[in-house]
């Protein structure tokens, strides 16, 4: 099984609409990530969280909305959606153990198109 | 943030060694990683070096960097087809960002028969 996990894994929906994308991981990480993706862009920060009362915003933030549910999961939402949104979302972890060599372990992504 | 730079694209001969170059910006990332990733796919870690490193090999990948100048190659030896996907160089920010990681638009590396 995959260690870290987001559902759904591709997604329609149509401007104005409110949406969920979820993150869930199994490795124990007290620290996660939601990125964007555009091509010919690489992947851009949203939000990241260092633990569940730690959420800090990330350099493209408006628009956007994080949940810190429990350590294993980490929820971005899209208010109301807008057609620029439409952007492939990943979700990653990382430990706060490791002195520093820890790297980002990443899901497999969420496909969004907004119409 | 400031942009990490890569090449958008590379085309290399089967059984040639591939060279992807990035230049990054903040001097003192600790750590700087290589991920790839292949049509439809999540992201998969290559390799990373620790700053006070010159050169890491692990199998055909072998990363070289060089601080002074912020400049940070990947070299994969005897490229096959399936090699063929985006790479991605990356540097680690600082706590300010929460340890985020600074991603360059990527290298597409295609690889012909």
């Amino acid at each position: 099984d995959a260690d870290v996990t987001q559902t759904p894994r591709n997604r329609i929906t149509k401007t104005g609409k409110r949406i969920m994308l979820e993150c869930s991981q199994t490795k124990g990480h007290d620290r996660m990530y939601w990125y964007r993706q555009d091509p010919g862009l690489g992947l851009r920060l949203i939000y990241y969280s260092f633990d569940v009362k730690d959420i800090n915003k990330g350099e493209i933030s408006d628009g956007y909305s994080v949940s810190r549910q429990a350590q294993a999961k980490f929820s971005l939402s899209l208010e109301s959606a807008i057609p620029n949104q439409t952007a492939l979302y990943f979700c990653a972890t990382r430990s706060s153990q490791g002195g520093g060599k820890e790297t980002q372990y990443f899901g497999p992504g969420t496909r969004l198109l907004v119409l | 943030g400031e942009d990490v730079e890569q090449s958008l694209f590379l085309s290399v001969r089967e059984g040639d060694s591939s060279v992807i170059n990035c230049t990054y910006t903040d001097s003192s990332s600790t750590y700087l990683y290589w991920y790839k990733q292949e049509p439809g796919a999540g992201l998969q870690l290559l390799t990373y070096i620790f700053s006070n490193m010159d050169m890491k090999q692990d199998q055909r990948l072998t990363v070289l960097l060089n601080k002074k100048d912020k400049h940070l190659s990947l070299r994969i030896a005897d490229t096959q087809t399936g090699d063929s996907a985006i790479y991605f160089c990356a540097e680690k920010r600082g706590r300010g960002s929460g340890y985020a990681l600074n991603f360059g638009k990527g290298t597409s590396l295609l690889v012909t028969p």
